[in-house]
């Protein structure tokens, strides 16, 4: 069965600095998907970025990137430029290519934007 | 921009009473999911739903839940007699074709609290 791991229960940031959320994983398959959602207060999930495994190239979307090192199954979201609306849980996930196609969440990473 | 809508947004309801968690999922997707979330923890598949029927559940999802399309909008999820352990958010997700279809697109959840 596929696990995630989130080993940062919580993080703090300066903002308008960077910060680095780690995500490990682990799975059998050569295809998947791997995502980042945020949580804000309200708990509605929101998507922020998404990675396709057979991708070599990182994932970008405006002040969000990732780190995507298959071999070590290792997916690190780097937010830049850390603004105070980015304070939120952060949830990885990922979602196989056959078989199972839900959803597998790590536990999540409380972000703090520090004024 | 389309987007999955959850009815109620909150529930109060006595243990032993029946729950039906109502959800329209974007229009022109084709699987659709239910997680839950107990406070404080990490989000869970709960079951996926495709072409009309369960393509895959939890061990959470037992003989006290049940899914379905009754139309070409909605997607439920009945709680038949709920429990205490029962009370968590409950998040809707639905994905479709094209470019992103891997991707799951949330609700905004119902807090379903059982007394």
């Amino acid at each position: 069965a596929q696990t995630v791991t989130q080993s940062q229960p919580e993080m703090s940031v300066q903002e308008a600095e960077t910060v680095t959320l780690s995500c490990t994983y682990d799975t059998s398959e050569s295809d998947y998907y791997l995502f980042w959602y945020k949580q804000p207060p309200s708990r509605q999930m929101i998507l922020v970025i998404r990675q396709e495994a057979y991708k070599q190239q990182n994932a970008t979307e405006n002040r969000f990137s990732v780190n995507f090192q298959k071999a070590a199954k290792s997916f690190s979201l780097k937010i830049s430029d850390s603004q105070l609306g980015d304070a939120a849980m952060y949830f990885c996930a990922y979602m196989g290519d056959t078989g199972r196609r839900a959803l597998t969440f790590g536990s999540g990473t409380r972000l703090q934007v520090q004024p | 921009e389309p987007e999955v809508t959850q009815t109620p947004s909150h529930q109060v309801t006595q243990m032993g009473q029946e729950v039906i968690l109502r959800c329209v999922p974007i229009s022109n997707h084709l699987y659709f999911y239910w997680y839950r979330q107990i406070l404080g923890q990490k989000v869970e598949f709960l079951v996926s739903f495709y072409n009309n029927e369960i393509s895959e559940k939890s061990e959470i999802f037992d003989d006290q839940f049940s899914v379905e399309r009754p139309d070409g909008s909605n997607f439920t999820l009945k709680i038949r007699s709920t429990k205490l352990e029962d009370s968590a958010m409950y998040f809707c997700a639905s994905r479709g074709s094209g470019r992103v279809k891997e991707t799951q697109y949330f609700g905004p959840g119902t807090r379903l609290l059982v007394l």
